[in-house]
């Protein structure tokens, strides 16, 4: 059990839409991370944010967005919804950028028709 | 651009067999790499963590090896069994912890 947790475990929306997907970190982790894995894909990074600042990027449109909270909550936001956004979204966090293990959490399914 | 290939693709194997799962990546300038179990619809478990100056993490049945230079790394898997069955994803870390992942292995033990 890694304490990393999700929300919600699955969801379902339309074309053009805006969602927000929630993950709650470890305690005492100062280090999230969002991926987003398409069936039969790996997961692809997202962006990562430490201590409340985004600290890097992939190769995403800026209609994906994210923030950190204080309390070791994060969100990911994505607005104007495509068909291919229908993915497992992952969030993972780790107490040091770089060299520590990163814990994931149980992912949230998305669906966009 | 940092690529990481997994092989084979899929591996079907009867109970009791020592596998080895590949992972190859191109840019040798990594942190660490790390092998993770998926199981369908579920989020990645960690399982073992090779920091960029060693050489081999062990962990219970499964050992991990990493050759940073020639870009390569194995999973090996002693005396599989049927709860063995999911997919192994590898992922190396760039300086801020960012993954990038292979595809994975889908392995299939069979009782």
């Amino acid at each position: 059990e890694t304490g990393v947790t999700q929300s919600p475990t699955h969801l379902i929306k339309t074309r053009g839409q805006q969602v927000t997907l929630r993950c709650s970190s470890q305690s005492g982790h100062n280090t999230v991370s969002w991926y987003q894995q398409a069936l039969g894909q790996g997961p692809q990074f997202i962006f990562q944010y430490y201590r409340e600042e985004e600290n890097g990027r992939g190769n995403f449109p800026p209609r994906f967005s994210g923030l950190q909270l204080p309390n070791y909550s994060s969100e990911l936001n994505v607005n104007a919804l495509e068909l291919d956004d229908s993915a497992l979204y992952l969030c993972a966090s780790s107490s040091q950028t770089g060299t520590d293990t990163q814990y994931f959490g149980p992912g949230t399914r998305l669906t966009v028709l | 651009k940092q690529e990481v290939t997994q092989i084979p693709a899929a591996l079907s194997v009867p109970e009791g067999e020592n596998l080895v799962l590949n992972c190859s990546f191109t840019d040798s300038a990594i942190y660490n790499l790390q092998w993770f179990r998926q199981d369908p619809g579920k989020g990645l478990t960690s399982l073992l963590l090779i920091q960029s100056s060693q050489r081999e993490q062990t962990s219970g049945r499964l050992n991990a090896s990493l050759d940073k230079s020639s870009g390569r790394s194995t999973l090996y898997i002693a005396a599989s069994q049927p709860g063995d069955s999911a997919t192994y994803l590898c992922a190396v870390s760039s300086s801020y912890g960012k993954l990038t992942f292979g595809q994975g292995t889908i392995l299939t033990v069979h009782p």
